[in-house]
């Protein structure tokens, strides 16, 4: 199996400019899960879909953020406009079904920075 | 509400010392206990986990035991490699799945020298 598959690794972008991260998750994984980590905050999850449905947006944190997944086989997270508090690496997981005891796979995150 | 706290690190040992990285929880309700690790340049991954009082999950020489009477789930490993070089993170879940989100810790470093 490939795994967690997130594009791109990295991206650079400037203040204001429009950023989509992409999230392929492991075939079969019904439920799927956006994460942000910073050195001050530490892993923050923002979103997660179980069937490509959001269940639980709480912790997105402004209407800047949004999140898609038209189909189980992927997912976006987009921000608009972006800022550069925004930088931080973001990971997509999934797993089998989305009680928290279920086993999360994680990809290798995109390092977002914005100036 | 549900809290894990770990140990700060960073964490610096000799190659074959001796691990411990402390984990408490808060939590109500029957929680799962989980440390998931992260190497340089690549996403979370299981480690471990522990689904009930008393149980000890183990991998890669790494153990873990799901202590209730002192909220604590340590992870240790008896002699360490500088491939064990990573980010060490504890998790909870409510075991009977009502909480659907986990539970972080915000990680511990931990750094091998050989």
């Amino acid at each position: 199996d490939a795994g967690v598959i997130q594009s791109p690794r990295h991206e650079v972008t400037e203040m204001g400019q429009e950023v989509t991260l992409r999230c392929k998750p492991i075939s079969g994984h019904n439920s799927l899960f956006w994460y942000r980590q910073t050195m001050m905050r530490g892993l923050e999850l923002l979103i997660y879909f179980n069937n490509n449905v959001p269940i639980d947006d709480s912790g997105m944190p402004e209407d800047r953020f949004s999140a898609k997944m038209p189909n189980a086989s992927f997912s976006t997270l987009k921000i608009q406009p972006s800022e550069p508090r925004d930088s931080a690496v973001y990971f997509c997981a999934s797993s089998l079904g989305y009680l928290a005891k279920n086993i999360q796979y994680f990809g290798a995150g995109t390092r977002l920075s914005v100036l | 509400g549900d809290s894990v706290t770990q140990m700060e690190g960073p964490v610096t040992l000799s190659e074959e010392a001796f691990l411990t990285i402390n984990c408490t929880y808060t939590a109500t309700g029957y929680p799962s206990l989980f440390w998931y690790v992260q190497y340089p340049g690549e996403g979370l991954q299981l480690l471990l986990k522990a689904t009930k009082a008393d149980d000890k999950g183990s991998n890669k020489g790494f153990e873990a035991t799901y202590r209730k009477e002192t909220t604590s789930f340590h992870l240790e490993k008896g002699s360490v490699q500088v491939s064990d070089s990573a980010v060490y993170f504890c998790a909870l879940s409510d075991r009977d799945g009502n909480n659907r989100k986990l539970i972080w810790g915000l990680g511990t470093s931990l750094a091998v020298n050989p």
